[in-house]
């Protein structure tokens, strides 16, 4: 066990609403990132923050938005949802900011979209 | 801009033969080139980043600069190596630089 925890695992909502996904990080990690994965475009890295900052932003749409409190659990924000946010959305930790620390990655948050 | 670059989405070997799962990036710098794998039903764990040079598993990969490629290799697969592979890269420096960059995968099938 990696030690990232996501909740929920599943979640099916409507269109048009919004969604909140949880991440804890490991024990010690300050970095949290999101990914989302799908079939049509694979694993997108959507946004990285480090001890609270946003420290690197990837192909996140302005509907989404992330933070990451001081206790370091994330969360990730979607709104306004559409059928095409169906995937799978992955939440990983580190200790660093940079890549020179292994990523650990969540068992990921299933959401579809009806 | 970095981009991760694996040419098969789908590789199928028998159980004892070589398996090679090819990628190939680009990225101006001095990248650091990771393989994550995804067993069914499980979370993405890295198998091996190149700056450890390690076995893991028995998978090895070399990074080639000249051809820009990392690709995996095993000698003698095993059924349980079936999952889908995620060869990755991450630039060395600030901002945007930091994050993973993955390939679309390569879902592996060892056949009995």
């Amino acid at each position: 066990d990696s030690g990232v925890t996501q909740t929920p695992k599943h979640l099916i909502t409507a269109t048009g609403q919004r969604v909140t996904l949880r991440c804890s990080p490991r024990s010690g990690d300050l970095s949290v990132y999101w990914y989302q994965q799908s079939l049509d475009q694979g694993l997108q890295f959507l946004i990285q923050y480090y001890n609270g900052e946003e420290r690197a932003k990837g192909n996140i749409l302005e509907r989404f938005s992330a933070q990451q409190f001081p206790d370091l659990h994330s969360e990730l924000n979607l709104s306004s949802l559409e059928l095409g946010d169906s995937a799978l959305y992955f939440c990983a930790s580190s200790v660093g900011p940079d890549s020179g620390n292994t990523i650990y990655f969540g068992e990921g948050s299933w959401l579809t979209v009806v | 801009a970095q981009r991760v670059t694996q040419p098969e989405k789908l590789l199928s070997v028998f159980k004892g033969a070589p398996v090679e799962l090819k990628c190939n990036y680009s990225y101006s710098g001095s990248p650091e080139l990771f393989w994550y794998v995804q067993y069914s039903r499980q979370r993405l764990q890295l198998l091996l980043r190149h700056i450890s040079r390690e076995s893991i598993k028995g998978f090895t990969a070399d990074l080639n600069k000249g051809e820009t490629s990392f690709h995996l290799k095993k000698p003698f697969a095993q059924e349980e190596d079936s999952a889908m592979y995620y060869c990755a890269l991450s630039g060395v420096g600030g901002g945007s630089n930091y994050k993973l960059t993955f390939g679309k995968g390569t879902l592996l099938t060892v056949n009995p």
